[in-house]
């Protein structure tokens, strides 16, 4: 049973606009969100993390956006730049669970950044 | 700071041999080590989920005592697939975690060929 989706398995954009990708959960217990970029042949990378207390959490060109009642978060990258074409997954865990370390994640997202 | 280094990346060997990989946190302490396994196009599965000094707590659907896995310290847990066949050919990538809840850093993976 996947918990946490991420139904758009590819996207493209152009460079120096704004990248979206989505993400939607099931578990209302779910309390904290990552999100990680891939790249082939490479382990995931840590980008941007949210809990439930912020509904925004901004670094630099990397946004996510949490709407705990829709059980949604989103990533914006603005602006879009090549080196950002990977693939991105998002991830949650239930911290009240023994095991709250663990995260269940999606199934990623392709992003290609086009010149 | 927060790398994890993961070896080897890439590993070719005969069905019914062992292989055996290695999970070190360089400049941390990692409480909790966990192992994935990624098939193409696909999520990280969670394979194991392991604590220095203890037993690995293995996820439903994998079989310990084909995937060995041992957390002898802080910063070191190896994963060794015992009596490898071609069905145990992935990606493997192991990730570290400081403390419960905090994120998760990840090795940069290995391709386990099963010839």
């Amino acid at each position: 049973d996947q918990q946490v989706k991420q139904n758009s398995p590819s996207l493209s954009v152009q460079e120096g606009r704004i990248s979206i990708l989505n993400c939607d959960y099931t578990n209302s217990m779910f309390d904290y969100f990552l999100w990680y970029k891939k790249y082939p042949a490479e382990g995931p990378t840590f980008l941007i993390s949210i809990s439930s207390i912020k509904d925004k959490n901004e670094d630099g060109r990397f946004t996510v956006f949490l709407n705990k009642s829709a059980k949604h978060l989103s990533l914006h990258i603005v602006p879009s730049q090549p080196g950002d074409s990977a693939v991105y997954f998002c991830a949650a865990s239930d911290p009240t669970t023994d095991s709250w370390g663990k995260f269940q994640f999606g199934a990623g997202t392709q992003v290609v950044v086009t010149p | 700071g927060a790398v994890v280094s993961q070896h080897p990346s890439w590993v070719i060997c005969k069905s019914g041999t062992s292989v055996k990989i290695e999970c070190r946190s360089l400049d941390f302490q990692a409480t909790t080590m966990f192992w994935y396994r990624q098939f193409p196009k696909q999520s990280l599965m969670l394979m194991a989920t392991s604590n220095e000094g203890s037993k690995a707590t293995y996820e439903q659907g994998v079989e310990k005592d084909k995937f060995l896995i041992n957390h002898a310290s802080l910063t070191l847990s190896t994963l060794t697939v015992t009596s490898a066949h071609p069905e145990d050919s992935s990606f493997y990538i192991c990730s570290a975690q400081r403390q419960g809840g905090s994120p998760l850093h990840f090795g940069n993976g290995t391709r386990l060929t099963v010839t």
